[in-house]
């Protein structure tokens, strides 16, 4: 089976430019995550979505990042304009919608490196 | 917010040595999660616990789930040069309701293997 699946794996442009980083859940699955990863922060959840609506985008650093989800299998992540702090590593992840008091484990992509000069 | 204090930060042992790290967290954790991350690759789930106490195996992998639900190790046996990479613990809060909830990551444990 195919797993999340995340484009473009890198990219670079230059400051200022918009940024649109795109993820393919797994099939079947309705919770959706995006994640930056840096060597100072870690892993740092940004945004998700149950059932394609936004739960909770406390994580998202500024005004300049959106994420949307407008059908089951698809999420983009799009910064504008973009700045050079904002280069890592962008990490999408879907898993089964909680229930019954299990969680689901989220399974990730292999992440797009961005690098904004 | 929460935050997950992973330890130790790097571990450089012999091929065949058994490997231990853990997670602590001043807050209760719902659930406990252990990640390993590749270079140029995402994190892979290797083990959840979802019960305080729960003892849960992989292969060469146990992972704890503490009765307090401030901490979980990871212990590894026998290690192989394939071990090699980054550990990461994960959990997630206490629900307020339904609904899936994004994940704390600890910094993560560095695995490095002498032949």
């Amino acid at each position: 089976d195919a797993g999340v699946i995340q484009s473009p794996r890198h990219e670079v442009t230059e400051m200022g430019q918009e940024v649109t980083l795109r993820c393919k859940p797994i099939s079947g699955h309705n919770s959706l995550f995006w994640y930056r990863q840096t060597m100072m922060r870690g892993l740092e959840l940004l945004i998700y979505f149950n059932n394609n609506v936004p739960i909770d985008d406390s994580g998202m650093p500024e005004d300049r990042f959106s994420a949307k989800m407008p059908n089951a299998s698809f999420s983009t992540l799009k910064i504008q304009p973009s700045e050079p702090r904002d280069s890592a590593v962008y990490f999408c992840a879907s898993s089964l919608e909680w229930r019954t008091g299990a969680d689901q484990p989220q399974h990730f992509g292999d992440g797009t490196r961005l690098s904004i000069l | 917010g929460q935050q997950l204090n992973q330890s130790p930060q790097s571990m450089f042992i012999q091929e065949g040595e058994d490997v231990s790290m853990n997670c602590t967290s001043s807050s209760i954790f719902n659930t406990w999660l252990w990640y390993k991350q590749d270079p140029g690759e995402g994190p892979v789930l290797l083990i959840a616990l979802y019960k305080a106490g729960e003892l849960t195996s992989n292969g060469r992998l146990t992972a704890q789930f503490g009765i307090t639900r401030k901490d979980s190790f990871l212990n590894i046996s026998a290690s192989i040069p394939s071990d090699v990479g980054i550990y990461f613990c994960a959990g997630t809060g206490m629900y307020s309701g339904g609904g899936a909830d994004g994940l704390t990551f600890g910094k993560g444990t560095h695995l490095i293997i002498q032949p």
